[in-house]
């Protein structure tokens, strides 16, 4: 069985300042992890995602993600966050099957004030 | 790259009635798709799994009779609710796993761009 736990489920900080979103996954086999952003009202975009190639994923919109398996983690961090980033952020696990599903966790809402 | 087209994006219908949602993997083979249910301020949670030419495996609670998955193409898989009530309103979300090297979803998974079903 896989899963995610996404701690906090509200994240503020100041634009400008470095962005933190913590994630912790279990998983029984090799895991498979993502990380999408959210928009209100709209469907899901992938930020990142880590396949197990290189551990430091770098994705869109100057994210990255480290993998560290002796932590269990894959935080997400952005080094000046902008207002744009305001959000729900949400960090997924999935097998390397070819015919298992993303688990989610319960996502992060990011704010931003100026 | 790799696209889902997820149709569609929003529909209103009265109580009782029967709502069809159409994904359709638009330049790769879907063999299997998975159907997610969004509820405000919520995360995604799974509720079944499709499989071309197979009957959809449900998670636990997902009631089988009522949200009827079709998945008779490596292209298409349809969510039909039936007898939609309003604790059915939702947004629901198709995804496909995508075959390594299609865009930036490849050996990833790509998501329809969702449906926010309103019952009223």
């Amino acid at each position: 069985a896989q899963s995610v736990t996404q701690l906090g489920s509200h994240v503020s900080v100041s634009e400008g300042a470095l962005v933190l979103l913590r994630c912790n996954y279990s998983s029984s086999v090799p895991p498979y992890l993502f990380w999408y952003v959210q928009y209100p009202n709209q469907g899901l975009q992938l930020l990142l995602k880590y396949t197990s190639a290189a551990t430091l994923v770098k994705g869109i919109n100057g994210f990255e993600a480290e993998f560290k398996k002796s932590e269990t983690s894959f935080h997400l961090t952005k080094p000046s966050a902008h207002m744009s980033d305001a959000a729900e952020y949400f960090c997924a696990v999935s097998g390397d099957q070819a015919g298992t599903a993303l688990i989610f966790g319960k996502g992060t809402t990011l704010s931003v004030s100026s | 790259g790799a696209v889902v087209s997820q149709h569609p994006s929003r529909v209103i219908c009265k109580s009782g009635t029967s709502v069809k949602i159409e994904c359709r993997s638009l330049d790769f083979q879907a063999t299997t798709m998975f159907w997610y249910r969004q509820f405000p301020k919520q995360s995604l949670m799974l509720m079944a799994t499709s499989n071309e030419g197979s009957k959809a495996t449900y998670e636990q609670g997902v009631e089988k009779d009522k949200f009827l998955i079709n998945h008779a193409s490596l292209t298409l898989s349809t969510l039909t609710v039936t007898s939609a009530h309003p604790e059915d309103s939702s947004f629901y979300i198709c995804s496909a796993r995508t075959p390594p090297g299609q865009g930036r979803s490849g050996t990833g998974y790509t998501f329809g761009s969702g449906t926010r079903l309103t019952v009223v």
